[in-house]
């Protein structure tokens, strides 16, 4: 079955710490790949998406995303997270015209 | 450019009326736009997929008589809520797809329309 999956629903990160959120995702064939943050109550931002090419994907707000076939996976990192930060992160694929599929999310916490 | 509007952004309403979200693509032309549900602390759930002149596609489970979409022109689709009840209290958002230029077969997402059903 397709699907995507965060493993991780929870992350605390200090602020000025590295940040790597995990995806990984089941299809057949290679799938577009989002990266969607959400502030509360708000709706999605795209981050970043990759369709083909370089697996190493840059985004908007210093995030960048690399796509590894073998391991089914497309985790999304920042170097040095800022207060802003916080908030929930959706990885998301599609197979076809649009229709998305997310994952759970994986809400991040920033401490000072 | 690709922004997506939504209308209301909150509405609060009796158990057994009617509510309408609208959904507006601002400056492109969305021949599919797709509404979301999404619970607190939840992730979103697909309700539906929206065709320019033609009906919607509902995923299972939910209820199309319960839920109905109109997307009568390119830039507008609306969700309505009808005989609302507490449980369809929720957030709901709507996303609009740019088939055109370097935005090919993104979503852009309004901001959501947070349902309130006493």
């Amino acid at each position: 079955a397709q699907s995507v999956t965060q493993p991780d629903i929870h992350i605390t990160v200090s602020e000025g710490a590295s940040l790597e959120l995990r995806c990984n995702y089941s299809y057949g064939a290679t799938p577009y790949l989002f990266w969607y943050v959400q502030s509360p109550g708000q709706g999605l931002q795209l981050l970043l998406k990759y369709f083909s090419g370089d697996t190493l994907v840059q985004g908007i707000k210093g995030f960048e995303a690399e796509f590894k076939r073998s391991q089914s996976s497309f985790n999304l990192r920042k170097p040095s997270v800022h207060w802003s930060d916080a908030a929930e992160y959706f990885c998301a694929f599609t197979d076809s015209w649009g229709k998305l599929q997310f994952g759970a999310g994986t809400q991040v916490v920033v401490t000072p | 450019g690709a922004v997506v509007s939504q209308h209301p952004s909150r509405v609060i309403c009796k158990s057994g009326t009617s509510v309408k979200i609208e959904c507006r693509s601002l400056d492109f032309q969305a021949t599919t736009m797709f509404w979301y549900r999404q619970f607190p602390k939840k992730s979103l759930m697909l309700m539906a997929t929206s065709n320019e002149g033609s009906k919607a596609t509902y995923e299972q489970g939910v209820e199309k008589d319960k839920f109905l979409i109109n997307h009568a022109s390119l830039t507008l689709s609306t969700l309505t809520v009808t005989s609302a009840h507490p449980e369809d209290s929720s957030f709901y958002i709507c996303s609009a797809l740019n088939l055109a230029g370097v935005s090919y077969n993104e979503q852009f997402f309004g901001p959501g329309t947070r349902l309130t059903v006493l």
